[in-house]
């Protein structure tokens, strides 16, 4: 069974980066079949796509964001990572890791709410 | 982008009762290559990451209670309780995984 846990800051500035750690186990972030996926969720509201990262370090982007996210891998560490640049209160949410396995998104991380304030 | 629409928004179903919910895509998310729906149905309870119950639009995920089902294809999805427990209250959303970008229903409410 994979598990994922998220980490990093609960409270960012505005015009700052939110930077986010997931930690994976169960599996390798570098096995074939693996996409690693961030995903969002505002407060008291629906789920948002940010983006993902394949296991060979293919990088795909919701276009709403694309502009100022990156994800990245660290196979050494097993863990895949969200940078969100130039934030603003609207980015104020619960981030989830997740990932998919021949596309399908089976396992999720417990998320982490990131607060954008002064 | 591929809009996901689910009806209704909010669902109040009997104990023991069949609860029924709804979820159409703007376009197919058929794949002719190996015919399969590229559709999942979550479930999220207060507090709790999103928990997926069915993917490929009808296969259950492992663990998740035989009386939750799904069917539909192409652009019309359906998820069937067939006997509601206390426990199935929650919020249910359908996602589609077709197409970048991934996109969501606006959710469905379920209470007793």
């Amino acid at each position: 069974q994979v598990q994922l846990q998220e980490s990093g800051p609960g409270l960012v500035k505005p015009s700052q980066t939110l930077s986010l750690t997931c930690t994976v186990s169960g599996a390798s972030t570098s096995s074939a079949g693996y996409y690693w996926s961030w995903y969002r969720q505002h407060p008291g509201k629906g789920l948002e796509w940010i983006g993902y990262i394949y296991y060979d370090g293919t990088t795909y982007y919701n276009p709403s964001l694309k502009s100022r996210v990156s994800i990245s891998l660290d196979t050494s560490k097993n863990q895949f990572s969200l940078e969100l640049m130039s934030v603003t209160a609207a980015d104020t949410a619960v981030y989830y890791c997740a990932a998919h396995f021949s596309t399908v998104p089976y396992n999720w991380g417990q998320g982490t709410l990131v607060t954008v304030s002064s | 982008d591929i809009v996901m629409t689910q009806s209704p928004d909010s669902l109040a179903v009997s104990l023991g009762e069949r609860a029924t919910i709804n979820c159409k895509s703007s376009q197919s998310v058929l794949h002719s290559s190996n015919n399969k729906n590229y559709l999942a149905w979550y479930q999220q309870k207060p507090g709790q990451p999103p928990n997926l119950l069915i993917y490929w639009a009808s296969t259950r995920e492992s663990g998740v209670p035989d009386r939750f089902s799904g069917s539909g294809s192409g652009t019309d999805f359906t998820l069937t309780i067939s006997s509601l427990q206390a426990e199935d209250v929650a919020v249910y959303y359908c996602q589609q995984y077709y197409s970048i970008p991934y996109t969501f229903g606006q959710g469905t409410n379920l209470e007793i």
